[in-house]
């Protein structure tokens, strides 16, 4: 089952700029995460809100979380090259033990 | 180094030929995940275990297994690959601390499987 769904599937901008990604889910929630994946590598995870929370920032990274519209948004400010990566945003709902991954985002960064 | 490790990183097979993927974690993790990553698919969840011989189905468990007999290894197992089980795998492992509300997973690098 897929829960979270990325929008847009593929966007690209210049260095400097800044990306916002788009993550919509179905279910109720525990928390959600977004994790970024380099190109056929593993997933590392960037960032973790809770289903209380609205917003959260770690770095050049902001999220927020609207759970009365099932949604989620991150921002990557003040974009560079090495951003360059595929972003997926996962759901925790009900039991603790499973991850629903979204299709992701591929996020191309031009110097 | 807290890693999760995968091996092999690349592999191609014939159809019907049983192979096992290994995973191990050396962060002493007692949940480990399996799941594959197919294009426009995100990853979906083959196998999880909660401890030792504790493992359940995910979302895409037929054609798969998986044991678990000590906390640091979780195997999968293809006993006749077919090529829709073409794709890439990962494996996650995860402590069961904080359950509710924090479920950060750690993946190993991806294992590229090819069934001819």
């Amino acid at each position: 089952s897929q829960q979270g769904e990325e929008d847009p599937q593929a966007l690209s901008i210049q260095e400097g700029e800044n990306a916002t990604m788009n993550c919509s889910y179905k279910t109720s929630i525990n928390n959600l995460q977004w994790y970024r994946q380099n190109s056929g590598r593993g997933l590392v995870h960037l960032i973790l809100i809770r289903s209380n929370e609205r917003e959260k920032h770690s770095g050049r990274l902001r999220v927020t979380l609207d759970t009365s519209k099932k949604s989620s948004s991150l921002l990557i400010t003040a974009s560079r090259a090495a951003d360059t990566a595929s972003y997926f945003c996962a759901t925790v709902s009900g039991g603790y033990n499973k991850l629903i991954f979204g299709a992701g985002t591929r996020l191309a960064v031009h110097p | 180094e807290a890693q999760v490790t995968q091996n092999p990183r690349y592999l191609i097979t014939v159809t019907g030929k049983k192979l096992t993927v290994t995973c191990s974690q050396n962060m002493n993790h007692e949940y480990m995940s399996w799941y594959r990553q197919d294009p426009g698919l995100g990853l979906r969840q083959i196998y999880y275990s909660m401890n030792v011989e504790v493992t359940d189905k995910g979302d895409v468990p037929e054609g798969y297994k998986v044991s678990r007999k000590e906390k640091r290894n979780f195997p999968l197992i293809l006993e006749s690959p077919s090529p829709n089980q073409t794709s890439l795998y990962f494996c996650a492992s995860s402590s069961l601390s904080g359950l509710l509300n924090y479920n950060e997973q750690f993946f190993g690098p991806g294992t590229r499987l090819t069934v001819l």
